[in-house]
Parts: structure tokens; C-alpha cells; sequence
């Protein structure tokens, strides 16, 4: 248990289905993180959030949408997916914007895009 | 470009010692992290190394060489729990983290 919790942890979803993920830490960080792991792949970071102000966004395609309400929860919405998409999405948080801070990930979520 | 690299799979027997590689070419360094994730589960901070040297932490230790862009975790006495994925990220000039894309280990009886 790492103070950072992820819902659903599974999730199975057509294209033309729209969806949110839910991510909430407990360890009253200000940062918060959504990154991407495919298989046999490296992290690919997709959102930084800084006292819940977006200051990162890696060139994601719009069809993945962030909102960060408070510092404590992050939530990411999907529309109109492709199978590519399929992977696990991890959500992870920091005590500040400065990446040298260790961040704690929550176990993801694993989405399926059929 | 930058780049992690890092084996994709390695095997050890429970009891041994097992050394992990990693080797970057990123835009500036501003430390080098190790986090460890089991099958489905979250990864978790292992060692975080910034200056040239060797780090210990119980049976798990991180070495640094930043004029050789390289990095190894130690694993002494293994233990079937430690087969996981073990992951290499480099925080980069804009303080950007790179990863790696992970070394399975797979700890045999």
C-alpha cells in the first residue's frame, strides 16, 4: 500500500465509449502524475499536475482528457479510444514539482479497448 | 535522443547475487533512479543516486558512474520474492524523468 489508490483496476471499453479513471493519494503531496506502461515498454509520462495546475503534457492525443479538482485527486477521461491504447495506466504522486522527489505510484489500471 | 538501456530479462537462483545493468545517454543528469514492480502491482522506489559511488540499503545497493552514463543494482541473497521488474529512470536537464523499459528477473529454487 502505497498511499496512492487507483479505480477501477480494470476496465474494458469499446471505441465510441467514454470512461474516467480516478486516482487519490493519501500522503498529502502536491504533484500528481499519469504515465502509460505497455508491454515491454518504457513509462511514458503523459500528465504533470503541480498544485493542480497542469505543467507537463507530452504530446497526448486529445482523446485522453485530465482534471485534477484538489491536489489529492486526479482523474483522466477517455473518449473515442483506439486498440492501441490498451495498456496499464499508472498514476503516481510526489511531494513537489521537483522530479528528484520520490514518487509513490498507485497499482493502475489496466484498460482494454476493443 | 535520449535513451535507457537496460537487459530485458535475466534469470538468478534464490541464495545468489544478481546484478542489473543500466546505461543512459540523456540531456543533463540530475540523478538516477531504481524502482522495483511486481506482476501487477505499483512500482515502488528502490534507490535514488545522484553522486558516483555505491549506495547500500540491506540486501539491495545502487551504484553510480555519471562519466560512464551507467548504473547497476545488487541484489545479495535473493529470495523468490524478489522476481519483479526491476526499472532504471534517469531525471534529465529539465528535470524530466526517462525510463527505462525494465529488466524482468526471474529467481529460480
Amino acid at each position: 500500500e502505497t498511499g496512492v489508490t487507483q479505480t477501477p483496476r480494470h476496465l474494458v471499453m469499446g471505441m465510441t465509449n467514454k470512461k474516467s479513471l480516478k486516482c487519490e493519494q493519501h500522503l498529502g503531496h502536491n504533484a500528481m502524475y499519469w504515465y502509460k506502461q505497455s508491454a515491454k515498454k518504457p513509462l511514458e509520462l503523459m500528465f504533470v499536475y503541480n498544485f493542480k495546475e497542469q505543467t507537463e503534457n507530452n504530446s497526448v492525443p486529445s482523446r485522453f482528457s485530465p482534471e485534477c479538482p484538489n491536489s489529492s485527486h486526479l482523474f483522466l477521461h477517455l473518449h473515442t479510444l483506439q486498440p492501441e491504447d490498451s495498456a496499464l495506466y499508472l498514476c503516481a504522486s510526489s511531494q513537489g514539482p521537483d522530479i528528484t522527489d520520490t514518487q509513490y505510484f498507485g497499482p493502475g489500471t489496466r484498460l482494454t479497448v476493443l | 535522443g535520449q535513451n535507457i538501456d537496460q537487459p530485458t530479462e535475466m534469470t538468478a537462483t534464490e541464495g545468489a547475487i544478481v546484478q542489473i545493468n543500466c546505461t543512459y545517454q540523456t540531456s543533463g543528469f540530475n540523478g538516477l533512479f531504481w524502482y522495483q514492480q511486481h506482476a501487477g502491482e505499483a512500482p515502488t522506489f528502490l534507490s535514488y543516486n545522484v553522486l558516483d559511488g555505491l549506495e547500500e540499503k540491506g540486501r539491495f545497493s545502487s551504484f553510480l558512474s555519471r562519466s560512464k552514463g551507467y548504473s547497476y543494482l545488487l541484489l545479495k541473497e535473493l529470495q523468490m520474492k524478489d522476481s519483479a521488474s526491476y526499472l532504471c529512470a534517469v531525471s534529465d536537464s529539465n528535470y524530466q524523468l526517462i525510463w527505462g523499459a525494465g529488466t524482468k528477473l526471474i529467481i529460480k529454487p
